[in-house]
């Protein structure tokens, strides 16, 4: 098992440009997440997905759009990229609320 | 906003000595989890917390949660190099979200 997937690692983007942030899981999990970590500020919840079809904001969904059409991708869009988006991107998933495995992260810079 | 902070932002040990991270709620929580964060890597889930009062041990850690479940603390009893990486709480508030607010997290260093 591969467990949690991210695609890309690494991408710069330059302001105002749109990517998408592609995750996947073959643990069947019902649950995925979407994370932001920036220095010295853990990790903030941008959106979640309790199922496949549903999607919900966390604490900082502002700027990012989520789809879910199958179970175990998640995806995570920028429309239009900010500087202020500069950070380490974590997916996660999980079978309800119990442990979280999380993928290995995607580093993303904004110029 | 709720949310869940974590004491000591950073500490530096001698290896040997022991290791303790707080963390506190502004609300009550449901469960609490642990996770370790090495250098560079991902968060790695270490225990899940149900009961109030709950103490559970793994090796030289011991995890507890409060009475009143809107406190949590990591202990490590003689730290070892190994033990390097920044260590978060995360809990299920009793918000409706079905999701973890995690802690801002306590970086370790051990020095050998």
């Amino acid at each position: 098992n591969a467990g949690v997937t991210q695609t890309p690692k690494f991408r710069v983007l330059k302001t105002g440009q749109s990517m998408t942030l592609l995750c996947a899981q073959d643990m069947n999990h019902e649950y995925m997440y979407w994370y932001r970590q920036d220095p010295g500020m853990g990790l903030r919840l941008i959106h979640y997905s309790v199922g496949e079809g549903t999607t919900a904001k966390g604490e900082v969904p502002d700027g990012y759009n989520v789809s879910r059409l199958k179970k175990q991708n998640f995806l995570l869009g920028l429309e239009s990229a900010a500087p202020s988006q500069t950070s380490v991107y974590f997916c996660a998933s999980s079978s309800g609320l119990h442990e979280q495995y999380f993928g290995p992260g995607t580093r993303l810079t904004v110029t | 906003g709720q949310q869940v902070m974590q004491i000591p932002q950073y500490q530096h040990v001698q290896e040997g000595e022991d290791f303790t991270t707080y963390c506190n709620s502004s609300t009550t929580l449901s469960n609490i989890q642990w996770y370790k964060q090495r250098p560079g890597g991902h968060p790695v889930f270490l225990i899940q917390l149900v009961k109030s009062g709950e103490v559970k041990k793994q090796k030289r850690l011991t995890f507890q949660f409060g009475e009143a479940k809107k406190n949590s603390s990591l202990h490590i009893t003689a730290t070892q190099t190994t033990d390097v990486g920044t260590y978060f709480c995360a809990g299920i508030m009793d918000t409706g979200r079905r999701a973890l607010t995690f802690g801002s997290g306590t970086r370790l260093q051990v020095q050998p």
